[in-house]
């Protein structure tokens, strides 16, 4: 079965402290793989999707990137509003679901 | 057009009752997905649909579940017979085929079950 993993856990950065989070995978075939940001009591929220190994993508402080096994989300300069959890979740070029990740939960902290 | 609303935000319930919740896609789309979280989780596929038919579903999804999208528009999750593992966040989402791949889902804010 397809397995999507994240390291760490949980993060604590101090504000202005850059740091990645990981996103390893294993499928069949990749349509896609995608990151999305959830707060506490809320639905998950898009942030990137990424089709191919090399790819890269951008949004303020955050740049996902990708490789044949996993997926990267650099965060530069984090500011507290960064704090949330962090999902990875990949699509297969078979079916129409996604695989998520258990997420990693990131704090920023002032 | 407010997104993927779902309703009710809360619902606390004995165990063996049944509940149902609702979804609202976002108007024009026609792929509608429920998905649960537990706690410290990523979301779990449960079922989805297209327009009205119900085209997957998970081995998740016991007897227990139904779902339905009569007309293609809002869909139900029936849980019957509650038990305390069913509580969780259950998440509804919607897209349009075409643009899944480039954007992903819209999720909407789930409903908080709690079984006790």
């Amino acid at each position: 079965e397809d397995q999507v993993t994240q390291s760490p856990e949980a993060l604590r950065l101090q504000e202005g402290e850059s740091s990645s989070l990981n996103c390893s995978y294993t499928v069949s075939g990749l349509r896609g793989l995608f990151w999305y940001r959830q707060d506490p009591g809320k639905g998950p929220e898009f942030l990137f999707t990424l089709y191919s190994a090399g790819e890269e993508k951008e949004k303020e402080r955050l740049k996902a990137t990708l490789t044949k096994k996993e997926s990267f989300l650099h965060i530069t300069a984090p500011k507290p509003e960064d704090s949330a959890t962090y999902l990875c979740a990949v699509r297969e070029n078979t079916g129409n679901q996604f695989y998520f990740g258990t997420g990693t939960s990131l704090t920023v902290i002032p | 057009d407010t997104g993927v609303s779902q309703d009710p935000r809360h619902k606390i319930t004995k165990r063996g009752q049944n509940v149902t919740f609702r979804c609202d896609p976002i108007s024009e789309h026609n792929r509608l997905y429920w998905y649960r979280q537990t706690l410290g989780q990523g979301p779990e596929f449960l079922t989805y649909f297209q327009n009205e038919a119900q085209l997957e579903k998970s081995r998740l999804l016991s007897d227990r579940f139904s779902a339905e999208r009569p007309k293609g528009s809002f869909s139900t999750l029936e849980i019957q017979r509650t038990e305390q593992g069913d509580s969780a966040m259950y998440l509804c989402a919607s897209s349009l085929p075409e643009m899944t791949v480039l954007y992903g889902y819209t999720f909407g804010s789930g409903t908080r079950l709690t079984v006790v």
